[in-house]
């Protein structure tokens, strides 16, 4: 079974450029999460997909930062435009919430670097 | 928000070494995971334990959660047990995971 999927795994971009990153979860988790981690510390959640639908978004910075997950599947975060302090890894996860325990299945990560 | 510390929030050891992991939390959960992220970056799930015990080969973890802690036992350890360790919790009527810190562990050969 293919696991949690992200794309581009590095990007390096100067600041005030648009940047998107792209994740594909495993097949049949409708729960599907974006999480930031800076160096040193935990992940922080910025937005929970249930389907397609946006159920937890307040933690995302609404005024650069922009999700969607069309057909409840593949999902896209993009920041526009990027400043220095966005340098982080964006890490998707998914996880099934008909699984009674609702393990989280994490990507590989999205590293960024804002020039 | 619930408050997650993660102590130590580092630890060097020998290979062979046995070392305990500790996880404590501010409210009650009805969820409760423990994830190794290893030096290259990748988060594993290494025990959904919201109470009780389990074991999974050299790795066991137990949660008391009328007392608000989790412990990590990792025995005999291996350098390829070094990464970071982290606990995540979710409140009740609450979604979302929300992360330790994490305890950075070395394992010296």
């Amino acid at each position: 079974e293919a696991g949690v999927v992200q794309s581009p795994r590095y990007k390096i971009i100067e600041k005030k450029q648009p940047v998107a990153f792209w994740c594909n979860p495993i097949s049949g988790h409708n729960t599907l999460y974006w999480y930031l981690q800076n160096l040193g510390q935990g992940p922080e959640l910025l937005i929970r997909y249930e389907n397609e639908e946006a159920v937890d978004d307040s933690q995302l910075p609404k005024d650069r930062f922009s999700a969607e997950r069309l057909k409840g599947v593949d999902s896209t975060l993009k920041i526009q435009p990027a400043e220095l302090g966005d340098s982080a890894v964006y890490l998707c996860a998914s996880s099934s919430r008909t699984d009674a325990t609702g393990e989280l299945f994490f990507g590989e990560g999205s590293r960024l670097t804002v020039l | 928000g619930i408050q997650v510390e993660q102590s130590p929030p580092d630890l060097i050891l020998q290979e062979g070494a046995n070392s305990t992991l500790r996880c404590n939390f501010s409210d009650s959960v009805n969820n409760l995971q423990w994830f190794h992220q290893n030096p290259w970056g990748q988060l594993i799930n290494l025990f959904y334990i919201p109470s009780g015990t389990k074991q999974n080969g050299r790795l066991s973890a137990t949660t008391v959660a009328t007392e608000r802690y989790s412990l990590l036992y990792i025995s005999s350890s291996q350098t390829t047990d070094s990464g970071v360790y982290f606990c995540a919790v979710e409140p009740w009527g609450a979604d979302g995971l929300t992360f330790g810190k994490g305890t950075h562990l070395i394992i010296q050969p």
